[in-house]
């Protein structure tokens, strides 16, 4: 079954620290990876996608994030942090082909907490 | 270009009762899924429909259902609410799915309380 794990619950860095946030995958084949960003009450916002190609993708607010084949992972890194980047953060995956019938597939998510 | 619009915002309802959830997708775009995010269960697909018709479907009751509109626009319903049902209903639109690597929009949910 595919299946998208993110291994730590929750993350606590200091403002200015840099971070790392881990997301593993299991699918049949490499599926679109993506990066979403959920603050308290809110909905979730996208902060980068992989599709194909370069395996290092920029994405918003600073972030990016690097695809590595061989680990199945999708981490997303940020050189430093700022305490407005406290928020839910979550990996999907969207498996490739034009079978419609298939969604997104989230990982439980891991929280990031900013100490001043 | 607006966003996805989901109404209303925070609502109570009594268990038993009913409740029906409304979702306008970005313009132009024809799927829109719904998800249930709940904090011990996570993120749920509930369900997908493109051009009105259901293409995918979670593992939820049959008291809940959804349907879509000739202008994508959507609406979920529950039936019969149970204390359970508690939850932030998100939807989200694309314009053809993530199987095609279409990019996942989302609204900002729907806070449903049953008491």
């Amino acid at each position: 079954a595919q299946s998208v794990t993110q291994p730590d619950i929750h993350i606590t860095v200091s403002e200015g620290a840099s971070l790392e946030l881990r997301c593993n995958y299991s699918y049949g084949a490499t599926p679109y990876l993506f990066w979403y960003v959920q603050s308290p009450g809110q909905g979730l916002q996208l902060l980068l996608k992989y599709f194909s190609g370069d395996t290092l993708v920029q994405g918003i607010k600073g972030f990016e994030a690097e695809f590595k084949r061989s680990q199945s992972s999708f981490n997303l890194r940020k050189p430093s942090v700022h305490w407005s980047d406290a928020a839910e953060y979550f990996c999907a995956g969207a498996l490739k082909g034009d079978n419609y019938g298939q969604n997104f597939v989230f990982g439980p998510g891991t929280r990031l907490s900013v100490l001043p | 270009k607006a966003g996805v619009t989901q109404t209303p915002r925070y609502l109570i309802k009594t268990r038993g009762q009913q409740v029906t959830l409304s979702c306008s997708p970005i313009s132009g775009h024809r799927s829109v899924s719904w998800y249930q995010q709940t904090p011990g269960q996570g993120l749920q697909f509930l369900f997908e429909y493109f051009s009105e018709t259901q293409r995918n479907k979670g593992n939820f009751p049959g008291r809940f259902s959804g349907r879509q509109f000739s202008n994508s626009r959507s609406e979920m319903n529950v039936s019969t609410l149970e204390l359970g049902d508690s939850a932030l209903y998100l939807c989200a639109s694309s314009l053809a799915g993530g199987a095609r690597g279409n990019t996942i929009y989302f609204g900002e949910g729907s806070w449903l309380t049953v008491v």
